[in-house]
Parts: structure tokens; C-alpha cells; sequence
């Protein structure tokens, strides 16, 4: 079946350096694409999303690349924090079905 | 920001018995409302999608008669678990959606064990 998956299960990182999450989706139909931040014991916590029309969108500390050629999602962390320690999952939206597509999760580990 | 809210946070209950979850939008009206289900160190997993006022759509393998879904007004959803069994056990979390949006808002999980 269709799914949106992630290269790497858990990257670790010393405070200060930059973070790079990938995930590779497989529906062409997605137009609209997001990643979540989930702490151990609650919901996912929206970070930043991207639409199908747009290449790279930035926000705080943070940046979102997609490449609809090669339909390879990454989510860049500028100077991570302990704070950012967590698991990180991209979510697709195929736009004839209204339902997000969950990846499986990079768990970030922060060293201090 | 839109807030979503699920209660209980956390329930143990006995193997058999029906355990009742609320997710409530606080602030806005939803039209749409979801329930995952993620087991440990897994992702979410789409478990039904529910409109108000209207019957909930299951997702393939999801037990419409084990999971009761409810979607009474615009800021309330239930999901029973009916006749739970261990195997039941997870972390249950819901999102909504306005008609207007494609984002969807989180609620902060339902952790459910069954004894």
C-alpha cells in the first residue's frame, strides 16, 4: 500500500549542531505535507508544513525541503536544542482523500 | 491556536469491560474529527474518520462494532472500546479539522491499559 517513510529510525546530534530529518513519500496525489513533533506521552505537536507548489518553506530554527521529483521530504533543525529531543514524523495529505499519511518516526536524540 | 482536548488522560480498566474516550475542540467548531491508535515506538495509525451528524468511516481492519464512534456536535467525539481485551492496550489520539483547513489539531493522547 501507499506510505510515507523515514530513512533514518533515530539520529543523534550535539547541542549547538543542525539536524536533518528525511522521509520519503509515496503518493504523487499528495499536495500538502507536515511534520510533527511528538514528546514521549503526548500528541503530535504541528512544526511546519509545505504545499506541493513550493519547494522550501522556513520558520523558526526550522526548514522544510521538498522534492516532488525524487518525493523526498526533509525537515531541517538549525542549532538543536535538548528541547528538540524527541520523535519527528512527516504526515502526507492526498488531496482526494483528506487523510493524513503518517511516516514512521526519527526518534532525534540531543546530546548535551 | 485551535486546542483540542481528550479525557481521561490515562485509564486502566479490567479485560471485558467498555471504556469511554472524549476529544473536544475548545475553541473552534469541528466538522470533521479523527482517532489514531499508536502502539509503542509505532506511528499513528488512521483508526476511523467521523463527521458530525453523520456515521463514522473505518479504516480496513478497524472493528466498527468493537470501536464506537460518535460524533454528536461540532466540538464532541467519543470512541468506546467495547469489551476490551489486553490487546486493546495503546495510546489512543484523536485530531480535528475545520471544513475551511487542511490542518489538523491534536488532542494529547488517551493512554488505554487493559489488565
Amino acid at each position: 500500500g501507499e506510505s510515507v517513510g523515514l530513512h533514518l529510525p533515530t539520529l543523534s546530534v550535539q547541542e549547538g549542531d543542525n539536524s536533518i530529518i528525511n522521509c520519503a513519500y509515496s503518493n504523487s496525489a499528495s499536495d500538502y505535507f507536515i511534520w510533527y513533533k511528538q514528546e514521549s506521552g503526548k500528541g503530535p505537536q504541528f512544526i511546519i508544513d509545505i504545499r506541493s507548489n513550493m519547494d522550501k518553506r522556513q520558520g523558526q530554527r526550522v526548514t522544510v525541503l521538498l522534492n516532488k521529483t525524487v518525493k523526498h521530504l526533509s525537515l531541517q533543525i538549525a542549532a538543536t536544542q535538548p528541547g528538540d529531543s524527541a520523535v519527528y514524523f512527516c504526515a502526507e495529505l492526498p488531496g482526494n482523500t483528506g487523510k493524513l499519511i503518517f511516516g514512521q518516526g526519527t526518534t532525534l536524540q540531543v546530546k548535551p | 491556536g485551535a486546542v483540542v482536548s481528550q479525557h481521561p488522560s490515562r485509564v486502566i480498566c479490567k479485560s471485558g469491560t467498555s471504556v469511554k474516550i472524549e476529544c473536544r475542540s475548545l475553541d473552534f467548531q469541528a466538522t470533521t474529527m479523527f482517532w489514531y491508535r499508536q502502539f509503542p515506538k509505532q506511528s499513528l495509525m488512521l483508526m476511523a474518520t467521523s463527521n458530525e451528524g453523520s456515521k463514522a468511516t473505518y479504516e480496513q481492519g478497524v472493528e466498527k462494532d468493537k470501536f464506537l464512534i460518535n460524533h454528536a456536535s461540532l466540538t464532541l467525539s467519543t470512541l468506546t472500546v467495547t469489551s476490551a481485551h489486553p490487546e486493546d492496550s495503546s495510546f489512543y489520539i484523536c485530531s480535528a479539522r475545520t471544513s475551511y483547513v487542511h490542518e489538523q489539531f491534536f488532542g494529547p493522547g488517551t493512554r488505554l491499559t487493559v489488565l
